[in-house]
């Protein structure tokens, strides 16, 4: 069964850092790229970052960049999300997705929440 | 990198169809034939419904359908059924990243 499972969220203050992690399986992780999204609580989704098979591209939204940086150890099948300098605007439910063509973001972890508050 | 535009809010009745808009620019919509749909419960993740704007992943009734007209793709559900009744997400590609639409609110009368 594929499955993605996400970790790492929590309270956080403002200006502080957090990792989140995607624990991937049942899919040949290190042959498609990966993708982040999230999602303020109650509104809309928001695309964040992907990354390529062997991390060698990176591509971020720009409210993020400068800040966030998209990772992968294809040898542990997991993802990361190094979230630095963090901001209020930036709690949400953060989601990764295994992504290819079309887009097909399939499919999605269950998500971890991210909570920014002094 | 704004947002597509969809409507808030759509709905119709059990077995009647709804369509719902997503418009953005040549550069997103407009310039590319990579756009998606997700459909989102109350508490559950995205699922992918339609992708390279008229695709149906397996599982995925026949009932839900897109297309796409210049700036503005579109997904239409027919024959509507009680759980039908979500948020609908439209995302495209735009040139090495992805935007998603506003996100619209179906329900079910």
């Amino acid at each position: 069964e594929v499955q993605l499972v996400e970790s790492g969220g929590g309270l956080v203050q403002p200006g502080g850092s957090l990792r989140l992690s995607c624990a991937a399986s049942g899919f040949t992780f290190s042959s498609i790229w990966m993708t982040w999204v999230r999602q303020t609580p109650g509104k809309g989704l928001e695309w964040v970052a992907n990354i390529k098979q062997d991390g060698s591209r990176k591509y971020y939204v720009d409210s993020v960049k400068g800040r966030f940086t998209i990772s992968r150890d294809n040898a542990n099948n997991s993802l990361y999300l190094q979230m630095n300098s963090l901001r209020v605007d930036d709690t949400a439910v953060y989601y990764c997705a295994r992504e290819s063509w079309g887009p097909r973001f399939d499919p999605w972890g269950q998500g971890t929440l991210v909570t920014v508050s002094s | 990198q704004s947002a597509l535009t969809q409507p808030p809010s759509a709905s119709g009745s059990p077995g009647q169809s709804v369509t719902i808009s997503c418009t953005g620019t040549s550069s997103d919509v407009g310039g590319y034939n990579y756009v998606s749909w997700y459909q989102q419960h109350p508490g559950k993740a995205p699922k992918l419904m339609i992708y390279e704007v008229s695709k149906r992943p397996s599982g995925v009734p026949d009932r839900f359908s897109g297309s796409k007209s210049g700036n503005t793709a579109s997904l239409t559900v027919s024959g509507l059924q009680a759980e039908d009744e979500a948020d609908y997400y439209c995302i495209s590609y735009a040139g090495s990243i992805y935007v998603f639409g506003t996100g619209t609110k179906v329900t079910v009368l």
